[in-house]
């Protein structure tokens, strides 16, 4: 089983500010994803990353996935209390292997 | 286009009951996955199924816990006899892999209070 590591685990931030969220493994994965969870809801796909390297943009979400595909880190400029919520990184290994959830980041943001 | 339906949205039961747990895949999804979501081991990966066959299902606690595909559009998850610590949030989830690198989506879930 691969294992994904996210920190930190919980960040509590004033609107306006940027963050940055991270998720390590000493693994390789041909594909990553995030997913952000709200509360009473199910995880909602926001961004998969495929090539070392990569640098996706959704809005202000910035995400990058590591040049060996073994990490990824989600950066969040000017945080909004809409962003709230539990982020998840998860990967798919080389031999394409189901997904392996981390553990999240659980972000709260404050007006 | 409908998401991924799962019912009851809340089951609350008594130790030693049997609990049932529904899901209805969003139409052309190949994979259907089963989570499980507690606060102190947060989600974890049941069993899943290709094609209504079921792949893997190491992720299931103990033999308490089955779980069925009958066809491409049904699935459930039983536990029997239920357990205190069964008490979680239950997703189930479904993707297209060969399309979407297992991109996957999720159903509201199903909290489950066994008390």
């Amino acid at each position: 089983t691969q294992l994904l590591e996210q920190s930190p685990q919980f960040l509590s931030i004033q609107e306006g500010e940027n963050l940055t969220v991270y998720c390590n493994s000493s693994s390789v994965f041909s594909s990553l994803q995030w997913y952000r969870q709200e509360p009473g809801e199910g995880p909602v796909l926001l961004v998969t990353v495929v090539t070392g390297g990569e640098v996706k943009k959704l809005k202000r979400l910035t995400f990058q996935f590591g040049d060996a595909r073994k990490d990824s880190s989600l950066h969040i400029t000017a945080a909004q209390p809409g962003d709230t919520g539990l982020y998840l990184c998860a990967g798919v290994d080389n031999a394409g292997n189901m997904l392996t959830f981390g553990g999240g980041t659980r972000l709260m943001v404050k007006p | 286009d409908a998401g991924v339906i799962q019912s009851p949205r809340h089951e609350v039961t008594e130790m030693g009951q049997e609990v049932t747990l529904r899901c209805k895949p969003i139409s052309g999804h190949d994979y259907l996955f089963w989570y499980r979501q507690t606060m102190m081991r947060g989600l974890e990966l049941l069993i899943y199924f290709n094609n209504n066959v079921p792949i893997d299902d190491s992720g299931m606690p103990e033999d308490r816990f089955s779980a069925k595909m009958p066809n491409a559009s049904f699935s459930t998850l039983k536990i029997q006899p239920s357990e205190p610590r069964d008490s979680a949030v239950y997703f189930c989830a479904s993707s297209i892999r060969a399309v979407r690198h297992y991109e996957q989506y999720f159903g509201p879930g199903t909290r489950l209070t066994v008390t």
